[in-house]
This record gives structure tokens, sequence and C-alpha cells, in this order.
């Protein structure tokens, strides 16, 4: 079954770091791009960041150009979103997903929630 | 403040048609393929529509996409109970390099 489950979201201090995870199964990972999407309480869907199958390629959306990097271990069938100098707008319940930016996401986790509160 | 533009709600009766727009611009919309999303209470989004007006294996053909010029839209027929969810419209913006969602559209069928 082609599946991907994200971890390592949880409550964090503005200012303060997360590293989500990814983990992808069922489908050969080094072939395709990975995304992450967020969708903050109340709110839509908000892109975030894009690597292609060999990470030669990456996008970052504004809001967290400078402060998220994203990175995949083909090795260990894994995605990545380091994630730093978090602020309250950053709450959301973030999701990765297969595709390509030009075609559709095809395939979402369950997603993980991310709440940055003091 | 979304890049593209849908309508925040659309309503209709059960068995009935609803049509979801959604506008952007020539260097989204107008020079890309567009993907529609539905997303059900509790549950991750899920494609719709691929490549402006593919259904992916699965999706059954009351659902449609359509695009004129630098507007896309989703059409719904037969509409049941269970399609109440959120639906959004996404592209590539070759401009701004990157991807962009309309801010989603909540179907509630009366």
């Amino acid at each position: 079954e082609v599946q991907l489950v994200e971890s390592g979201g949880g409550l964090v201090q503005p200012g303060g770091s997360l590293r989500l995870s990814c983990a992808a199964s069922g489908f050969t990972f080094n072939s395709y791009s990975m995304n992450w999407v967020r969708r903050a309480p109340g709110k839509g869907l908000e892109w975030i960041s894009y690597i292609s199958g060999g990470s030669g390629t990456i996008y970052y959306a504004d809001s967290v150009k400078g402060r998220f990097t994203i990175s995949r271990d083909n090795a260990k069938n894994s995605l990545y979103l380091q994630m730093n100098s978090l602020r309250a707008e950053d709450t959301a319940l973030y999701y990765c997903a297969r595709g390509r930016v030009y075609d559709a996401f095809d395939i979402w986790g369950q997603g993980t929630m991310v709440t940055v509160s003091s | 403040q979304s890049v593209l533009t849908q309508p925040p709600s659309v309503s209709a009766a059960p068995g009935q048609k609803v049509t979801i727009s959604c506008s952007g611009s020539s260097s989204n919309i107008g020079n890309n393929y567009v993907s529609w999303y539905q997303q059900l209470p509790g549950t991750a989004p899920k494609v719709l529509i691929y490549e402006t007006n593919k259904r992916p294996s699965g999706i059954p053909d009351r659902f449609s996409g359509s695009k004129s010029g630098t507007s896309a839209t989703l059409g719904i027929t037969g509409l049941q109970t269970g399609d109440e969810a959120d639906y959004y419209c996404g592209t590539w913006d070759s401009s701004l390099s990157v991807v962009v969602f309309g801010g989603g559209t909540k179907l509630t069928v009366l």
C-alpha cells in the first residue's frame, strides 16, 4: 500500500525549533518529488516547500523561507522539514504530499500537528 | 489573501449540480495545469482532478474540471451528502515559483 506517515509534531515555544519527518512506503521514493503543505486552524491549505527526487531542486513559500529547511534521505525513504524560529502563525497541521509542482499531489499523509505557543 | 480566488461557500440540494470557480492570472492558471482537492472533515486532502480536467482512478465521473483563460471550474453533479467538504484549487505560479492554492470553498449539501 502506498503510504505517507508524518511524525515529529508537538508543542513548542515561539522562537523554538522542531523537525518533522515523513516516512514513505509502497513506492519507489527516490523517483518522486515531495512537498510539505500545512493547514492552520480555521484557514485553508498553504503549500510551504518542495524537493525533487534527487534533492537538486528545492522551493519554499515566502512565509517560511530562511526559517524552514526541507530535505530527504532516499536510503531511508524519508522526507524532513527542519523548522526554526517558529512563530505563532506557524501553528498548523502539517502534511507531506507526493507530487511535482506542475502536477497534482496524489498521495497525502494524515498530518502532524504543530502548536507554537508560550 | 490567496493568489487564487474561490467563493468561500456554495450550497445545493442532493441530486443537484454545483460549480466552484477558481480565479487566477496568466502566471498561474493561465499557463499551468490546475488540480482540485477535496478535504472531508478530519481527513487529509484527496485529489479529485489533475492536469485541469483528468480524474484519478476511483474518482467518479460526477466530478469534472475545466479551464478558460485564467479561471478554472470544478463541477459536481448528482450531489450527495457525503460530498460535504472543503474544496481547493491549486496550481504552479511561474512568476513566483511557488505552488498556490485557492482559499477553499465549503460545500454544503442541503
